[in-house]
């Protein structure tokens, strides 16, 4: 199976700040379909990014992905208070899709 | 609006059979991927298996084939996940979600609520 690792395991920044997220597969990712979530403690997860870079409906531009093979990043370019969070990638290229571990982004 | 309802929060003890629902409703629940999504406390996502309402056409992730049963019942536009015998580590929140277009080649772009099955003695 392709398995998803994410890196770093913990980014503590501030508001404002700039934060980048990285996915690393360890086989190329097929049509680069690969996504990212959102999770807030004690709610369900939000689809942010699909096919790599293209962001899901309602999601702000300060949210964006970029990447392709085997190497993937998200990135939030200025932190808001509500973006503090854990976030995962996904696979949905090749069976059985696979989440990463997820990387928390905390204050 | 596409909503996925899931049954509430269960409790059981190991070695007891249990089946958790995912009712879908606001679009054509027969032409969307439904899956399942296992998080154990404190933990991360797993990706457990999906399924094809239209024809129940299954994949499983090996992690979890033989240990559960994903299942839908189009008539009522309810997908579901059973066990035939619980184990105090599949405690856990189970979320349903569908896929984003026809195509198991899409991210979940909806999400259950989530159902939380604690299996305790």
């Amino acid at each position: 199976e392709n398995v998803l690792t994410q890196s770093p395991g913990t980014l503590s920044l501030s508001p404002g700040e700039r934060a980048t997220l990285s996915c690393r597969a360890n086989q190329s990712v097929s049509s680069n379909y690969l996504a990212w979530y959102q999770q807030k403690p004690g709610q369900t997860p939000r689809l942010l990014i699909y096919g790599a870079s293209s962001r899901a409906t309602g999601i702000p531009d300060r949210f964006s992905g970029s990447g392709s093979g085997t190497d993937f990043t998200l990135t939030i370019s200025r932190l808001e208070p509500e973006d503090f969070a854990v976030y995962y990638c996904q696979q949905y290229g090749t069976s059985p899709w696979t989440f990463g571990q997820g990387t928390k982004v905390e204050i | 609006e596409v909503q996925l309802v899931q049954s509430g929060a269960d409790v059981r003890k190991p070695g007891e059979s249990l089946k958790i629902s995912c009712k879908g409703s606001g679009y054509s629940f027969t032409n969307y991927w439904i899956g399942w999504v296992r998080q154990m406390p404190g933990k991360g996502l797993e990706w457990m298996g999906i399924i094809y309402p239209g024809d129940s056409d299954t994949r499983y992730s090996p992690a979890f084939q033989g240990q559960v049963t994903i299942s839908a019942d189009k008539s009522i536009s309810t997908a579901y996940l059973q066990w035939s015998s619980l184990k105090a580590s599949d405690t856990a929140m189970y979320y349903c979600a569908r896929h984003g277009s026809g195509s198991y080649h899409s991210p979940f772009s909806h999400w259950g609520q989530g159902t939380l099955v604690t299996v305790s003695s």
